[in-house]
């Protein structure tokens, strides 16, 4: 059974800074990688998607990467903002179709 | 619609009752997704349809857990006879491209319900 696991389960850094986070995954096929975001009360949003044959995704200050062979993905986002406050969570898709998630990185970016 | 709506947003019920919680997918999107996330959880897949079949039920919880799809569109999944553990947040997500390696899930809202 896939297990995904993502580390810090919490973090807080000062505006500014530049967020690492962490995920890995035991079972390496997969099709596809998908880094979400999400905020209290609400439901999930895409941010980036890595297809199994991809190395990293980039969208303006946010950067994925995926080594599928060590079962490993790191979201970097750059320049931390106040609105970069949310839960981030990873999920890896297998061949059923199903998305296997972790269980969230939540980031707080102190003014 | 512009993205995946579900109702209600939230439920409260007495332990034993039966509920139903409804999603309405992206327009024309052919797959469907209910996923359930408990407290200090993380998101635990349910159920999957591809237009109104669904190849996978594996992740039903128990025979409590039952979902249907209607016209390629509207889904309803069902619980009877709630218990306590059954609270949670029930998304729903859908996407067109299936199996494909690209293939995008949007997610909804939620359903928060709560089983006193």
């Amino acid at each position: 059974k896939q297990e995904v696991t993502q580390i810090p389960a919490a973090l807080s850094v000062p505006e500014g800074e530049n967020l690492v986070l962490n995920c890995s995954f035991t079972d390496s096929a997969i099709y596809n990688l998908q880094w979400f975001r999400q905020d209290p009360g609400k439901g999930l949003t895409s941010l980036l998607l890595i297809q199994s044959s991809q190395r990293e995704q980039t969208s303006g200050r946010l950067n994925a990467s995926l080594d599928k062979s060590s079962g490993r993905s790191t979201l970097y986002i750059a320049a931390s903002q106040p609105g970069d406050s949310a839960t981030y969570l990873c999920a890896v898709k297998e061949g059923n179709n199903r998305l296997a998630f972790g269980k969230g990185n939540q980031v707080v970016v102190i003014p | 619609g512009a993205g995946v709506s579900q109702s209600p947003s939230n439920k409260v019920t007495e332990k034993g009752k039966d509920v139903e919680l409804r999603c309405d997918p992206i327009s024309g999107h052919t797959a469907l997704y209910w996923y359930r996330q408990s407290l200090g959880q993380g998101l635990e897949f349910l159920i999957y349809f591809q237009g109104n079949s669904a190849p996978d039920k594996s992740g039903l919880p128990s025979d409590r857990f039952s979902a249907e799809r209607t016209g390629g569109s509207v889904s309803t999944l069902t619980i009877q006879r709630t218990q306590q553990e059954d609270s949670a947040v029930y998304l729903c997500a859908s996407s067109l491209l299936v199996g494909h390696i690209s293939d995008t899930q949007y997610f909804g809202p939620g359903t928060r319900l709560t089983v006193l």
